[in-house]
């Protein structure tokens, strides 16, 4: 069974930092892309990032570019977002997500909140 | 911001046909497959339909999807209450500042 489970959500000051990890199972996870979704309190899905399979290949979103960095460990199975200068309108559940054939994502995590505040 | 426009709502009673719109563009739907996501309340979103017409394993049938030219709809005909929820269209854009991927502004279905 594929799962994806997230953790290190929490309480974080504007400006501070907090790494988000993803943990993967019952799946081959050397051979796909994933990619991070978030989702504000009461609002739409945004696409954060975007990492291939290799982790040679890296999209951002322009809204986190320069701020966020997207990172996998095949040998882990784990893929992780590194989140620097941290603003209030980052607050949001984190998702990560598999794509599968380069376009859609067949699985999702159960997500984790991240709350920017002072 | 979301580049892929779609309806705030839409509705419909039991065992209606309820149809959601999804507009974008030249450099997203024009030129890429759309997928649709399901969001019931307090849950991680749910692919739905993939390659602009295809279900899922354990997806009804009721639950149907186009594309033609820069636009997309999904169609749920026989609308049941556990159709309450809200649904995203989304594809890959072809920015000219890189790939990104855009998610619809989503909408909320109610069943009355």
């Amino acid at each position: 069974e594929v799962q994806l489970v997230e953790s290190g959500g929490g309480l974080v000051q504007p400006g501070g930092s907090l790494r988000l990890s993803c943990a993967a199972s019952g799946f081959t996870f050397s051979s796909y892309e994933m990619n991070w979704v978030r989702q504000a309190p009461g609002k739409g899905l945004e696409w954060v990032s975007y990492i291939s399979s290799s982790g040679s290949t890296i999209y951002y979103a322009d809204s986190v570019k320069g701020r966020f960095t997207i990172s996998r460990d095949n040998a882990k199975n784990s893929l992780y977002l590194q989140m620097n200068s941290l603003r209030a309108e980052d607050t949001a559940v984190y998702y990560c997500a598999r794509e599968d054939d380069g376009s859609y994502y067949d699985y999702w995590g159960q997500g984790t909140l991240v709350t920017v505040s002072s | 911001q979301s580049v892929l426009t779609q309806p705030p709502s839409a509705s419909g009673t039991p065992g209606q046909r309820v149809t959601i719109s999804c507009s974008g563009s030249s450099s997203n739907i024009g030129s890429n497959t759309v997928n649709w996501y399901q969001q019931l309340p307090g849950t991680a979103p749910k692919l739905l339909i993939y390659s602009n017409n295809q279900r899922p394993s354990g997806v009804p049938d009721r639950f149907s999807g186009s594309k033609s030219g820069t636009s997309a709809s999904l169609a749920i005909s026989g609308l049941q209450s556990e159709d309450e929820a809200d649904y995203y269209c989304a594809a890959w854009d072809d920015s000219l500042n890189g790939p990104r991927h855009v998610f619809g502004t989503g909408t909320k279905v109610t069943v009355l």
